[in-house]
Order: structure tokens, then C-alpha cells, then sequence
């Protein structure tokens, strides 16, 4: 069965500055997707980044970029230059591609950017 | 990429009672995924949508309190029946046409007195 674990409850980076959001994951799957997502206080749920298990590279999206080690199976999420707007809870989820097709999701992060 | 709308987008309803929730998609797509997101939790899948068969539900949600339509290739309805405050929650309809992608409506926000 597929597993994603967020330890961070909670984290605080200053405006500017970059921060890491930790996502381990399990899975039995040789072929899985990886995802995550911004969810503001308005509660929609916005689609960050996308990492397939057979890219060579790390994915990157504008200031969003994910640190990919599958070794470790671990997918943290970099958001560079943190902006006020940053602020909001993050979610890591995975989809066995050759399985049911559903995302699975941790149980988030909660970022807060100080100015 | 897709556009999701959802209707009502938030709702105040009495313990007892059903609400249903209607999720829109801008194109075709062929699976639709309805999750429920309880106060300060994850998302869990409720079950998924296929347009023609029976929706398909996950562990520990039940047809007859959750029972789902699926039209056509662009619409989809929840709902909740017999609702009582546990199922105060968002719910959230979900779609994704391409595997590197998964989209979400604007969400459901239930409140069930």
C-alpha cells in the first residue's frame, strides 16, 4: 500500500529566504507519480509540481522545485525566495501509475512566512 | 489543464438532512474522484467516478451515505445523506486527464449543525 509521511507539522522561513518541505514516501509500485500541492486558507487545493519515479531529472517549476533521491524515497519540495503569499498549508501525495489511480496524501505542512 | 466548478460552495445544513454536490468539468474526462478534507486533516478519497459503471467506493465509505452520479464525461454529483456534524468537512471533486496531473475543484465547505 502507498504511504506518504510530512514530519514538519509546522514550519517559519523568513521572506526571501528558501525553505525545504520534507515528503518520504512507500510504495511497492515500480512506476508512481509524485505531487504537491498549495492549499491557502480558502481551502482550494493548487497544483505545485509533478515528479514522475522514471525522470531523469529533478522536476522544477518557476520558484518550486523538487529534490527527488529515490534511493531514499524522499520528494521535498524547495520553495526559493519565500514571498508573503507562501503561506499556507502543503501537501504531498502519490499515485501508483499502474495501480487505481488515486492520490494519496499526507498530512501536510503548515508554512509561514515571516516578514 | 482543466477548470473544476462546484456547486453550493459552502452550505449550512441540519443533522438529518442530505446535500448534494454538483462538480463540472471544462473537457472530457473519463475518471472523477470525490475526497473528503475533515477540519485541520488530510484529504481521503471517497471513491471514484466512471462515466457508465458503478462508482467505486474506498474502505470505510458506503454507497448508501455517499451515493455518486456520473452523467456524462464532464459531470459528477456527491451526495451526503443523512448528515450528521462528523460529516462537516470540505469535499472536493477531482479530475486528471494526463498521468502527470491531478486537479481539484474549489471545494465544498459543509457544516452540518
Amino acid at each position: 500500500a502507498q504511504k506518504i509521511t510530512q514530519t514538519q507539522p509546522g514550519m517559519f522561513v523568513q521572506e526571501k529566504e528558501a525553505v525545504t518541505l520534507d515528503c518520504t514516501y512507500d510504495t511497492s509500485d515500480p512506476s508512481y507519480g509524485l505531487f504537491w500541492y498549495k492549499q491557502p486558507s480558502s481551502g482550494e487545493m493548487i497544483f505545485l509540481i509533478y515528479q514522475g519515479s522514471y525522470d531523469q531529472q529533478n522536476a522544477t517549476e518557476g520558484r518550486y522545485s523538487l529534490n527527488f533521491q529515490k534511493a531514499r524515497k524522499s520528494a521535498n519540495l524547495v520553495i526559493s525566495a519565500s514571498q508573503l503569499g507562501d503561506s499556507a498549508m502543503y501537501f504531498c501525495a502519490m499515485r501508483d501509475l499502474g495501480g487505481s489511480e488515486k492520490l494519496v496524501f499526507g498530512k501536510g505542512t503548515k508554512l509561514t512566512v515571516n516578514p | 489543464s482543466a477548470v473544476i466548478s462546484q456547486k453550493p460552495s459552502r452550505d449550512i445544513c441540519q443533522r438529518g438532512t442530505s446535500l448534494t454536490i454538483q462538480c463540472q468539468v471544462d473537457s472530457q474526462v473519463t475518471m472523477m474522484f470525490w475526497y473528503r478534507q475533515q477540519p485541520g486533516q488530510s484529504l481521503t478519497l471517497i471513491a471514484t467516478a466512471n462515466q457508465g459503471s458503478e462508482a467505486t467506493y474506498e474502505s470505510g465509505f458506503v454507497i448508501d451515505k455517499f451515493p455518486i452520479s456520473r452523467p456524462n464525461l464532464t459531470f459528477s454529483t456527491l451526495t451526503v445523506s443523512n448528515m450528521s456534524p462528523e460529516d462537516s468537512s470540505i469535499y472536493l471533486c477531482s479530475v486528471h486527464n494526463r498521468e502527470e496531473t491531478q486537479y481539484f475543484g474549489p471545494g465544498t465547505r459543509l457544516l452540518v449543525l
